[in-house]
């Protein structure tokens, strides 16, 4: 089982739904990254969270640690939104990220 | 400063060839990542340099991989002897504190 377990693993909707991509994990963490990656490779952080809730533009994202759980959040998505989407955490006393498999959001317009 | 630079973006090599890849990361960064990225996958780290010391590497560094930071500012990664298994896109990422990543555009390897 993996330490960070991302759902779905593909989602399509239709432009202007409200979009929720989850991410679990199974270890005590310091801190969590929602990067965006798009074909190509690069990576851009979105957020880094360590409690509560954070809001930039039409996405947010939230974080509850005593339940190992964050969530992604986009609100009237958009074509442009499409991309995967990766959770990742840092553990305690630990300075490398580890990943979920990410979650490949597809916005149809 | 333009973020984190990686070259080449990509690389098509044959087996049994040997790879460089650079990494300019943000330039008051001292802290430095080295990630591989298979298909369907999320990155996994490889190795990790604080200035110009390597803290920490991935059992997944074989012995072919070696990385450098010689003077604490550029990185390089070298894969010798290439094998297909290697074909991955390589990421490279830094940051000042712990927190606060800056990843770079990534180098795709292609092993023929």
């Amino acid at each position: 089982k993996n330490e960070v377990e991302q759902s779905p693993q593909n989602l399509t909707a239709q432009e202007g739904e409200f979009i929720t991509i989850n991410c679990s994990y199974s270890v005590g963490i310091s801190a969590l990254h929602w990067l965006q990656q798009h074909p190509g490779g690069g990576i851009v952080s979105l957020f880094m969270l360590s409690s509560g809730k954070k809001k930039h533009g039409r996405l947010i994202a939230t974080i509850n640690i005593q339940e190992k759980h964050s969530s992604l959040h986009i609100t009237a998505s958009h074509p442009r939104d499409s991309a995967v989407y990766i959770c990742a955490v840092y553990n305690f006393g630990n300075e490398k990220l580890t990943f979920g498999t990410g979650t490949r959001l597809t916005i149809i317009p | 400063d333009t973020g984190v630079s990686q070259n080449p973006r990509h690389k098509i090599t044959k087996r049994g060839q040997n790879v460089t890849f650079r990494c300019d990361p943000i330039s008051e960064h001292n802290r430095l990542y080295w990630y591989r990225q298979t298909l369907g996958q999320g990155p996994e780290f490889l190795t990790y340099f604080q200035n110009e010391a390597q803290l920490e590497k991935s059992r997944l560094l074989s012995d072919r991989f070696s990385a450098e930071r010689p003077k604490g500012s550029f990185s390089t990664l070298e894969i010798q002897r290439t094998e297909q298994g290697d074909s991955a896109m390589y990421l490279c990422a830094s940051s000042q504190a712990l927190y606060g990543y800056t990843f770079g555009s990534g180098t795709r390897l292609t092993v023929v």
